[in-house]
């Protein structure tokens, strides 16, 4: 099973300024990868598909990159409502499995 | 667009079997290649892929649940579904439903709201 770890645990930032979120697999996934925003008490929201490219409706400044095993969600500049736990999610070749990193929390 | 909703009881007894559907509104459940999943967390937790069914009807499920596991397909109500066997504490967790891109692209999307299902006698 691949093993996604995230960093940092916590992330305390104000608005305006910009986060890095770090993800780290522990085998290559390609470019199999995903990052979600969780607001609490509502379902994940996926932000990032396919390492780099933005869902539906996501704002600019959100942006993934990397490939096969480190990959990074950049927050250019944080607005107030993207205060929130941050996932990565791979997908493994064949046959799919998937698997999540703990996440992040990204607090004011 | 498409929509994603499940249903089911929110208490199961212990020893018990969880049973939830999901419905599929706003597209086929049988077009496309997509992987239909379920999602669980447990409260103020990560999130735990648990299984998938593909619109052909395979199925994959976690190693760690797939003795308990089965996950179904209805077309006929564009739906498909979760029995999870022999439910403990352990399983306490909000479950959702969630449709994986497939030949689309790697991520989860759209998602259910998440059903909350607690164990208990």
């Amino acid at each position: 099973e691949i093993v996604l770890t995230q960093s940092p645990d916590t992330l305390s930032l104000s608005p305006g300024e910009r986060a890095t979120l770090s993800c780290r697999a522990s085998q290559s996934v390609s470019n199999y990868l995903a990052w979600y925003q969780q607001k609490p008490g509502q379902a994940p929201r996926l932000l990032i598909y396919d390492a780099n490219k933005r869902a539906t409706g996501i704002p600019a400044r959100f942006s993934g990159s990397g490939s096969g095993t480190d990959f990074t969600l950049i927050i250019s500049s944080l607005e107030p409502e993207d205060f929130a736990v941050y996932y990565c999610q791979q997908r493994s070749n064949w046959p799919p499995q998937f698997t999540f990193g703990p996440g992040t929390k990204v607090e004011i | 667009q498409v929509q994603l909703q499940e249903s089911g009881p929110g208490l199961v007894k212990p020893s018990q079997t969880l049973s939830l559907s999901c419905t599929v509104s706003g597209g086929s459940i049988s077009s496309g290649g997509y992987y239909w999943s379920w999602v669980r967390q447990y409260p103020g937790k990560g999130l735990e892929w648990i299984g998938y069914i593909f619109y052909t009807g395979s199925t994959y499920y976690t190693p760690s649940l797939k003795s308990r596991i089965t996950i179904s397909l209805d077309t006929s109500k564009n739906q498909f579904s979760l029995k999870l066997t022999s439910v403990t504490a352990a399983d306490t967790a909000i479950y959702y439903c969630a449709r994986e891109g497939g030949w689309s692209g790697v991520g989860f999307d759209p998602w259910g709201q998440g059903t909350l299902v607690t164990v208990s006698s």
